[in-house]
């Protein structure tokens, strides 16, 4: 598709176990964004690429988040031994170029920590 | 470090008033600002950005340096409106895109 892509759409998983989210960006969107959207707290930035590389870790909450970006295309962003604060919606975004051009985002990952 | 701010969390009008939500920003370097709209069930999707100095939807935003602002604006508010609105900073030196808390506006008929 055309869009930024998502997978999967919802994922439950019980505490402590270790989940990947996937994020297909458009085609050719040198920056690609993550994000996570939790009732009553807005947009919180995670993580943001150029190319394939992370300028800027310092939104991730915790080491057990970690994402990578490979081939200047699909990312992956990895929770590892989950809680139940991380119980959010992922919302991936990817752009032409830097800052000041349009984020495209995809439908995001609703993720359930039971 | 790049900060957007938007104070209210919840905005509620009637159809037909003015509605503007007010989002003011801390950064050194050269800033572009967006807004932002999240309709019920569908995707984040960009509304206007500052240097388009466009009006979206009647929708429109004057960045104000002196006051570190840029507060969104409709003189006459429809119920299509109803949605969740995000400010955003970017930066054309720079790949990062900070978004405020959001603001959740109602419009009531």
């Amino acid at each position: 598709g055309a869009g930024v892509s998502q997978s999967p759409s919802n994922k439950v998983t019980e505490k402590g176990k270790d989940v990947e989210l996937r994020c297909d960006p458009i085609s050719g969107h040198t920056a690609l964004y993550w994000y996570r959207q939790s009732l009553g707290q807005g947009l919180e930035f995670l993580i943001y690429f150029q190319g394939n590389s992370a300028p800027d870790k310092s939104g991730l909450p915790s080491d057990r988040f970690s994402a990578e970006r490979t081939g200047g295309s699909v990312s992956t962003l990895t929770i590892q031994r989950t809680q139940q604060e991380d119980s959010a919606v992922y919302l991936c975004a990817s752009s032409w170029d830097r800052g000041l051009t349009e984020a495209f985002f995809g439908q995001g990952t609703r993720l359930t920590v039971v | 470090a790049q900060r957007v701010t938007q104070p209210e969390k919840l905005l509620s009008v009637f159809k037909g008033a003015p509605v503007e939500l007010k989002c003011n920003y801390s950064y050194s370097g050269s800033p572009e600002l967006f807004w932002y709209v999240q309709y019920s069930r569908q995707r984040l999707q960009l509304l206007l950005r500052h240097i388009s100095r466009e009006s979206i939807k009647g929708f429109t935003a004057d960045l104000n340096k002196g006051e570190t602002s840029f507060h969104l604006k409709k003189p006459f508010a429809q119920e299509e409106d109803s949605a969740m609105y995000y400010c955003a900073l970017g930066d054309s030196n720079d790949y990062k895109l900070s978004f405020g808390a959001g603001t959740t506006v109602t419009v009531r008929a």
